[in-house]
């Protein structure tokens, strides 16, 4: 298998600041996916980026894969960006997704 | 259909019942997976259906858990004799490439409780 690991495991934010969510990963991998889990548990595909940085409104990513990390940048949070932040990365050899443990952010008005 | 969809959203049951938890994944896709979230833990894989291959059952945490997906779309995870520990979110997700190429889409899940 291969070791995912996520940094904070746990942050507070106030409205409006910025942050940086770190996964460090063991091994190469084919693909990586940022996932975002709501407080009602659903799990939504934030970016699908095996490398290179793509950005969708006040969210970014970034993955080196040569290094073995991929950040998600969280820009102007807000109330609603509340939940579980989870990194999940694939390698064709298992033919499955391995998750990290998550990022549990909570932003306070 | 437009997303991934898991039936029953919620389940309470027995200690030493059965029971069937259902996905229906996005039309056209080809890959399935099964996933398990502990409460406060992360997701734990099960199963993986891929067209007509056999599946890749490594994840499967007992015999009293077994899947089956019919017609390569939708798929029942069954699990028998429940126990405590099984209770969790059991969630089902699907890709329209081989080995999850352009990502997953997940379900809502289903939250199983064992009492």
């Amino acid at each position: 298998g291969i070791q995912v690991e996520q940094s904070p495991p746990d942050l507070i934010l106030q409205e409006g600041a910025n942050s940086t969510l770190r996964c460090n990963f063991s091994d190469s991998v084919n693909n990586l996916q940022w996932f975002h889990q709501n407080p009602w548990g659903q799990l939504i595909n934030l970016f699908y980026i095996p490398s290179g940085t793509k950005q969708n409104g006040r969210l970014s990513a970034t993955t080196v894969a040569t290094e073995r990390y991929s950040l998600l940048y969280i820009s102007s949070s807000q109330t609603t960006d509340s939940g579980v932040y989870f990194c999940a990365v694939f390698l064709y050899n298992f033919n499955k997704f391995y998750f990290g443990s998550g990022t549990k952010l909570n932003v306070k008005p | 259909g437009a997303g991934v969809s898991q039936s029953p959203s919620n389940k309470v049951t027995e200690k030493g019942k059965d029971v069937e938890l259902r996905c229906d994944p996005i039309s056209g896709h080809t890959a399935l997976y099964w996933y398990r979230q502990s409460l406060g833990q992360g997701l734990e894989f099960l199963i993986y259906f891929q067209g007509n291959s056999a599946p890749d059952k490594s994840g499967l945490p007992s015999d009293r858990f077994s899947a089956e997906r019919t017609g390569g779309s939708v798929s029942t995870l069954t699990i028998q004799r429940t126990q405590q520990e099984d209770s969790a979110v059991y969630l089902c997700a699907s890709s329209n490439r081989n080995r999850g190429g352009n990502g997953y889409t997940f379900g809502s899940g289903t939250r199983l409780t064992v009492v």
